[in-house]
């Protein structure tokens, strides 16, 4: 099955610079690669997806990039605010009938006023 | 994006005995997944339930210890049988998109086992 690897696990930023969240993935047949973001207490929110025919997207401050020869893909989240802090998971999908989705670890980012 | 509500949203049980979470949709779904969370931890797919067949389980996870019902479309529950203390987590539902393969999630039930 799909393994997902995420890197940091955990990343402190002043605010107002960027942050970079790395994940890998081991099933080359995987075309789906949603990220989330988790406040304390409440339920993960898809913040950004991509899929394997697209490059990079982004919207507004927070972009994703995806190297599906490398079988990696990051999140990149500029001009950092102190609401941008929470846990994020990056998750693929495996390439079954159905979109199931394996998820990394977690990054708990924290940005610092 | 779905509006998904889960009962209860939280619950504190004596070890031996089982709870059940409900997950409704406010729209018809074909996929529904049960995932569990544990403390500071990533989330792990249970099972997937679909509507008129019986749910498929992920390894080590098994039928006896998480019953799953999916009787229509909006809805479905999922139990956790003869809890111990390592049962105590989040559980959460999720439905995926039809339009766009995303998976939303439900608020989560907090379980702690004493």
């Amino acid at each position: 099955g799909e393994n997902v690897e995420q890197h940091p696990s955990t990343l402190s930023v002043q605010e107002g610079d960027s942050a970079v969240i790395k994940c890998t993935y081991s099933d080359s047949a995987s075309n789906y690669f949603p990220w989330y973001k988790q406040e304390l207490g409440k339920r993960p929110q898809l913040i950004i997806d991509i899929r394997s025919n697209v490059g990079e997207k982004k919207d507004q401050r927070i972009a994703v990039t995806l190297n599906k020869t490398a079988k990696h893909f990051s999140l990149h989240i500029t001009e950092t605010q102190p609401e941008d802090s929470a846990v994020y998971f990056c998750a693929a999908s495996d390439s079954g009938g159905y979109q199931k989705v394996t998820f990394g670890t977690g990054t708990k980012l924290q940005v610092i006023p | 994006s779905a509006v998904i509500s889960q009962k209860p949203s939280r619950d504190i049980c004596q070890r031996g005995t089982s709870l059940t979470i409900q997950c409704q949709v406010d729209s018809q779904v074909t996929m529904m997944f049960w995932y569990r969370q544990q403390p500071g931890q990533s989330l792990t797919l249970i099972a997937t339930a679909n509507q008129g067949s019986e749910a498929t389980y992920e390894s080590g996870f098994v039928i006896d210890k998480f019953p799953i019902s999916r009787p229509n479309l909006t809805f479905s529950t999922l139990t956790v049988s003869n809890m111990s203390p390592e049962d105590s987590s989040i559980y959460l539902c999720s439905v995926e998109s039809s339009s766009t393969d995303t998976q939303y999630f439900g608020p989560g039930t907090r379980l702690t086992v004493l």
